[in-house]
């Protein structure tokens, strides 16, 4: 079956350093990965998408990479700040359609300052 | 633009009872899910509506769970007899396609969540 997968273990890193965070897909190819960010009690938002013909793609201090051999996308933060700490959730979905996102478990992490 | 709208934030019931939660879109936006989330877990799809037709729905949705989104605009959810299972976090999400990407793009509201006893 298909599934999208994130380390559900807490990732803490110390302030300034850069934060990489993995999202995995198995048993099928999508066509977009997309990256949001969820606080506490509150509903996600979009951060960065990237499709399947692209390697890499930059927000800022935002980087999403996509590799299409390892089924794997990987998301950087660069320059870590404390307000950066969330929880990020990976969503892939596909073309035509209305595209429904399926999301992973989520990966929290802590920027410690 | 005031983003997603949920009602109401919260909703504390008894099991057995019905609740309903609202969820006004992005106007803008013809296309309008619900998921549902769990603590550690994340948003699960339940429904998908494209203006006022419900063009999928997830086998989590059991039938005591009905959705609807009368002309097209804003959306309601209503679980029917609650179980302590259905406690939950609901999210509604409207979409736009990004830009030249093709992609289509979730716009979350703050959720309503549902704590049955």
């Amino acid at each position: 079956s298909q599934k999208i997968e994130q380390n559900s273990e807490a990732l803490n890193i110390q302030e300034g350093k850069t934060a990489t965070l993995t999202c995995n897909y198995t048993n099928y190819s999508p066509a977009y990965l997309q990256w949001y960010r969820q606080d506490p009690g509150r509903g996600p938002v979009f951060l960065l998408l990237i499709r399947e013909n692209e390697k890499e793609k930059r927000k800022e201090r935002l980087k999403v990479t996509f590799d299409t051999t390892l089924k794997q996308s990987l998301f950087h933060i660069t320059a870590s700040q404390p307000a950066d700490s969330a929880t990020y959730l990976c969503g892939s979905s596909g073309t035509g359609g209305y595209q429904k996102v399926t999301f992973g478990t989520g990966t929290k992490l802590q920027v410690i300052p | 633009d005031t983003g997603v709208s949920q009602n109401p934030r919260h909703k504390i019931t008894k099991r057995g009872q019905n609740v309903t939660f609202r969820c006004d879109p992005i106007s803008e936006h013809n296309r309008l899910y619900w998921y549902r989330q769990t603590l550690g877990q994340g948003p699960e799809f339940l429904t998908y509506f494209q203006n006022e037709a419900q063009l999928e729905k997830s086998r989590l949705l059991s039938d005591r769970f009905s959705a609807e989104r009368p002309k097209g605009s804003f959306s309601t959810l209503e679980i029917q007899r609650t179980e302590q299972g259905d406690s939950a976090m609901y999210l509604c999400a409207s979409s736009r396609i990004a830009g030249n990407s093709g992609a289509n793009v979730l716009t979350f509201g703050a959720g309503s969540r549902l704590t049955v006893l």
